[in-house]
């Protein structure tokens, strides 16, 4: 089945260390995408990349670090500098515009808590 | 900058009811595109209608039909006889056409009741 997983499903980490998020997909997608989602918000864009090897800040990239090195794979570190670190993050992927519009796929998400 | 507004944090409606959530948005932009998504209790956002702003119809999705207002740039969102399934966060997003970066709204939380 294609879809894009992510993992772990739940994620503590201890204040000060650095964390990686997982993202895969098997869609042959070329744009990957990282979110936020906290309480009573939408969705906030971290960081995407539309091809391999090249990435862009989105809205709150400050503390947040990505790499991709591979089409399938787009992982998010959460390093020590994200002042509130917890929330729930969301992978997604989509594919390219062609006659009608590219429409962004999501992973399950993953729940990370800082203690 | 573009913006998207849900201006009802919460809704009910009984089973095999109508309800409508609202949604508005701002852009400059003359091409775009507007979404509805829904993230039931599993949290896995579900895409469930797409509007094209130069398409003047309006998409319908089976029981999920909008009704998009290009001038007032209103997009809101119907669902016919709704289902306990339906219960939900459902956000509205826009995008624009040379972009890939979704704008969400803060979501409206709908519970179907029996």
């Amino acid at each position: 089945d294609g879809g894009i997983t992510q993992s772990p499903k739940y994620l503590f980490r201890k204040e000060g260390q650095n964390v990686t998020l997982s993202c895969e997909q098997n869609l042959n997608h070329d744009a990957m995408y990282w979110y936020r989602q906290d309480p009573g918000q939408g969705l906030r864009l971290i960081y995407y990349s539309q091809i391999v090897n090249d990435f862009q800040k989105g809205d709150i990239a400050e503390g947040y670090s990505v790499s991709r090195e591979k089409k399938e794979s787009f992982p998010l570190t959460v390093t020590s500098a994200q002042k509130n670190p917890t929330a729930f993050y969301l992978c997604a992927s989509s594919g390219p515009q062609l006659a009608g519009v590219n429409e962004q796929f999501f992973g399950p998400g993953t729940r990370l808590t800082v203690l | 900058a573009q913006t998207v507004t849900q201006s009802q944090p919460e809704m009910s409606v009984q089973e095999a009811e109508t309800v409508t959530l609202s949604c508005t948005y701002d852009t400059s932009e003359s091409n775009y595109y507007l979404f509805w998504y829904k993230q039931p209790p599993s949290r896995q956002m579900i895409l469930v209608i797409r509007q094209e702003a130069y398409k003047q119809q309006n998409a319908t999705e089976n029981r999920f039909s909008v009704n998009f207002q290009k001038a007032a740039k209103s997009f809101s969102l119907k669902i016919s006889d709704s289902q306990l399934g339906d219960t939900a966060m459902y956000f509205c997003a826009s995008r624009s056409y040379n972009t890939d970066k979704l704008i969400f709204g803060t979501g409206t939380r709908l519970q179907v009741f029996p």
